[in-house]
């Protein structure tokens, strides 16, 4: 069973704060990092698909950082909006074809 | 692009009962996923097909649970009988091909409530 930990397990921001999350997963066998945005009533959308060390995406405000030798994933929101609030997941690949998912950091931004 | 259509989005059963779920992928997408996430937790792959064919069900519990995918399109999933413990969302996803670099693309859920 792989372990893949999201810190923290929710927070509270303030419009226009930024903010980062953590995931960690195993260090070896990696194949590549999801991130997720999942908000209430809606269907999870995926953000970013990494697969290289030392990777960094951006989309508008969100970016994410990769660093597979020491298993570790941030994902950052620049200024928080009220529509950033949600769960964000990540989900680790390794050399299966199965993806092994954190119990989420949900994001709460108070306007 | 149509996306990842599920129904129902809700259901109540009561336990023993029986349930379905049913699945409509993005089109041309050969890969399809059923996840259980049971409250606090996140996401589980219950099943994974490719087109038509299983790749892996090692975490589906196989004594109260099935699934098909017919012709390599639609799928349904089923409980039967239902246990208060599968309380929970299931989400369908797609995917073009398998593999874990594959971005996936989820529909909006079931929410199952067994009571």
């Amino acid at each position: 069973i792989l372990n893949v930990e999201q810190s923290p397990q929710s927070l509270h921001v303030q419009e226009g704060d930024s903010t980062n999350f953590t995931c960690s997963f195993p260090s070896s066998n990696f194949y590549a990092l999801h991130w997720y945005r999942w908000e209430t009533a809606k269907s999870p959308e995926a953000l970013f698909v990494m697969t290289l060390n030392g990777d960094e995406k951006k989309k508008g405000r969100i970016s994410a950082t990769l660093n597979t030798k020491e298993g570790y994933s941030y994902l950052y929101i620049k200024g928080s909006q009220p529509e950033d609030s949600a769960t964000y997941l990540c989900a680790f690949g390794a050399g299966s074809y199965q993806l092994t998912f954190g119990k989420g950091t949900k994001l709460s931004v108070i306007p | 692009e149509a996306g990842v259509a599920q129904s129902p989005r809700y259901k109540i059963i009561e336990k023993r009962q029986s349930v379905a779920f049913w699945c409509n992928p993005i089109s041309g997408h050969a890969t399809l996923y059923w996840y259980q996430q049971i409250l606090g937790q996140g996401p589980k792959l219950l099943i994974q097909f490719q087109n038509n064919g299983v790749v892996d069900d090692s975490q589906l519990p196989k004594d109260r649970f099935s699934a098909e995918r017919l012709k390599g399109v639609d799928s349904t999933l089923k409980i039967q009988p239902a246990k208060l413990e599968d309380s929970a969302v299931y989400l369908c996803a797609s995917s073009l091909a398998g593999g874990p670099a594959y971005e996936q693309y989820f529909g909006p859920g079931t929410r199952l409530t067994v009571t």
